[in-house]
């Protein structure tokens, strides 16, 4: 398994400003992930941060308003800039690690605890 | 039609009842089905995870897929009051997860 941080776990912000969450790995990881967590709404994975290479985005994300970076395998940072009300979330990072045992294909994916943000 | 659908909350029962939760998906790629626990204010922790139809135990927990019905379960035995969370189901085409939107479990003591 993974130990997991993220900073900060909780901010309000103005609209038009501009937050950094931070991701923290005890573990190299490979794969790294950022989603939202939406009120009523699933889990909706924003991009993939692989180190060494762009992040890559879902459907309805842009690296503008969600710029990611991933300078070593153990740490991610996702911004969420120009914010507004609808960006209220709660921002999770998850990190890969490939099961072990006979169902080696299966890559189980851990979370970090979040970032519950709250726009004004 | 969302590729998971997931049986709306929320879900209050007494201690020691047997809780059934359920998803529907549309996906025939996915290939891997996983129920997540996620507490108040902590992230989703992995709870069980299959890949083939049919049944898997793990203690008071029971994850079944039917893949011909595009339908997996979670079955709870003898719920204690600590399993009051919102279940996620999720399920996987390779790393990347699709989920449901929760159902949020209460049990009463």
């Amino acid at each position: 398994s993974a130990v997991i941080s993220q900073k900060p776990s909780r901010d309000i912000c103005q609209r038009g400003t501009s937050l950094t969450i931070q991701c923290q790995v005890d573990s190299q990881v490979t794969m790294m992930f950022w989603y939202r967590q939406q009120p009523g709404q699933s889990l909706t994975l924003i991009a993939t941060a692989n180190q060494g290479s762009e992040a890559t985005y879902e459907s309805g994300f842009v690296i503008d308003k969600f710029p990611i970076s991933r300078p070593n395998l153990t740490f991610s940072t996702l911004t969420v800039s120009n914010m507004s009300p609808e960006d209220s979330s709660i921002y999770l990072c998850s990190v890969v690690f490939r099961g072990i045992g006979k169902q080696s294909l299966y890559n189980e994916q851990f979370f970090g605890p979040g970032t519950r943000l709250t726009v004004l | 039609q969302k590729e998971v659908e997931q049986d709306p909350g929320p879900l209050s029962v007494p201690e020691g009842a047997i809780v059934s939760l359920n998803c529907t998906y549309s996906n025939s790629a996915f290939q891997y089905f996983m129920w997540y626990r996620q507490y108040s204010r902590k992230g989703p922790e992995l709870l069980m995870y299959t890949y083939s139809s049919g049944n898997k135990e793990d203690g008071r927990f029971t994850a079944q897929v039917d893949k011909s019905s595009k339908y997996i379960s979670l079955f709870i035995r003898d719920s204690q009051p600590s399993d009051s969370a919102t279940y996620l189901c999720a399920m996987s085409v390779l790393s990347k997860l699709t989920f449901g939107k929760g159902i949020t479990l209460s049990v009463r003591p």
